[in-house]
């Protein structure tokens, strides 16, 4: 069964600073992976995806993610954070083969110092 | 407008009283699943539907029904509820297994 890490709870970042949120999965083969944002009191909206190909992928945001099989990563990055960016972050991964189960990790909740 | 609908958006029922949750979505998606998320656990999924009539068990389907007869409709039955299901429930569809899930606004539910 895959499973989804993302070690950091809470993170705390100054405005204009760069991001970088963790993840870690576990899948025997090649999984599809996603990165998804929940504002508060809202659904979860998807910032980006991967399935093959280039292993960096760019979001909607300004966000960017890379795909690392020799480290089972899957981290997302932002170059400067903006305030509205406050919200929380789910990595999520995908089974080939089990239909379309979705595992996600517990999530990391950002905020954003003026 | 592509979405999925979820209804209602709040509520508080009694436990033992059984319930259901709507779930349709408008853009002929084959994928549909609920998930509920709780403080600390994240999203977890409770049952999927790839197709209609194929319906399969997520990671926490104990307590939880659902069916698919259209393509559009998902619906969550909680047949006899109890306060340990008290939680934010989320429908998703999807095009296909790799595009990632649109999701529903959500529907607190609180069982007392």
């Amino acid at each position: 069964a895959q499973s989804v890490t993302q070690p950091d709870i809470h993170i705390t970042v100054s405005e204009g600073a760069s991001l970088e949120l963790r993840c870690n999965y576990s899948y025997g083969a090649t999984p599809y992976l996603f990165w998804y944002v929940q504002s508060p009191g809202q659904g979860l909206q998807l910032l980006l995806k991967y399935f093959s190909g280039d292993t960096l992928v760019q979001g909607i945001k300004g966000f960017e993610a890379e795909f690392k099989r020799s480290q089972s990563s899957f981290n997302l990055r932002k170059p400067s954070v903006h305030w509205s960016d406050a919200a929380e972050y789910f990595c999520a991964v995908g089974a080939t083969n089990a239909g379309n189960m979705l595992t996600f990790g517990g999530g990391t909740r950002l905020m954003v110092k003026p | 407008e592509a979405q999925v609908t979820q209804n209602p958006r709040y509520l508080i029922t009694v436990t033992g009283k059984k319930l259901t949750v709507t779930c349709s979505q408008n853009m002929n998606h084959e994928y549909m699943s609920w998930y509920r998320q709780d403080p600390g656990l994240g999203l977890r999924q409770i049952y999927y539907s790839m197709n209609v009539e194929v319906t399969d068990k997520g990671d926490v389907p104990e307590g939880y029904k659902v069916s698919r007869k259209e393509k559009r409709n998902f619906p969550l039955i909680l047949e006899s509820p109890s306060p340990n299901q008290t939680s934010l429930y989320f429908c998703a569809s999807s095009f296909a297994a790799n595009y990632g899930y649109t999701f529903g606004s959500g529907t607190r539910l609180t069982v007392v």
